[in-house]
């Protein structure tokens, strides 16, 4: 089946610094990927749909100019938490849909983010 | 605006139980429905799909079938073991410009004890 990687995996970062996290599609190509935040014990939240050659959506209350996205190439998609704080602590999960099947979509392993 | 809602967890069973984890929705067309399950430490992993009323998905002894007239898709497994223990998400894919947005719900922690 298709495979999503996300890198890293986990990061440990300081208060005011820049983090970013680098989501693959690694045998297929996507021109849409969405990312995601799942907070301990809860459910996915959709942050951002970021899409090959234009600006990504934003859903609402993310702050677009905190996380930039940027879709490089039809199999690269990036997230950088800029001037990260301890609140943005979490688990980034991204996704790929399989435009060939049934809405079906790839998951990312996810990347744990600790702000220090 | 689409939304699923799932029984809140934890659900905690014996081994060889059986279980069922009520999931309905709300969606303004005819969305495709899918359980994932996410082991501890893991990434999201497609558990079962279906596309279409009356469609039923499976995977690995779980099932769930397509309710349209209930707006609903229960999962359920007769006999679940120390291993299917995880979060268990129910989301339903609607197609939106080029791609397709997942809706999930809340996600339901299963355990299964010896």
């Amino acid at each position: 089946g298709a495979v999503v990687s996300q890198h890293p995996s986990w990061v440990i970062c300081k208060s005011g610094t820049s983090v970013k996290i680098e989501c693959r599609s690694l045998d297929f190509q996507a021109t849409t990927m969405f990312w995601y935040r799942q907070f301990p014990k809860q459910s996915l939240m959709l942050m951002a749909t970021s899409n090959e050659g234009s600006k990504a959506t934003y859903e609402q209350g993310v702050e677009k100019d905190k996380f930039l996205i940027n879709h490089a190439s039809l199999t690269l998609s990036t997230l950088t938490v800029t001037s990260a704080h301890p609140e943005d602590s979490s688990f980034y999960i991204c996704s790929a849909p399989n435009l060939a099947g049934a809405y079906e979509q790839y998951f990312g392993p996810g990347t744990r983010l600790t702000v220090t | 605006g689409n939304s699923v809602t799932q029984m809140e967890g934890p659900v905690t069973l014996s081994e060889e139980a059986f279980l069922t984890i009520n999931c309905t929705y709300t969606a303004t067309g005819y969305p495709s429905l899918f359980w994932y399950v996410q082991y501890p430490g893991e990434g999201l992993q497609l558990l079962l799909k279906a596309t279409k009323a009356d469609d039923k998905g499976s995977n690995k002894g779980f099932e769930a079938t397509y309710r349209k007239e209930t707006t609903s898709f229960h999962l359920e497994k007769g006999s679940v073991q120390v291993s299917d223990s995880a979060v268990y998400f129910c989301a339903l894919s609607e197609v939106i410009n080029a791609g397709n947005m997942l809706t999930f719900g809340g996600g339901t922690r299963l355990m299964v004890k010896p």
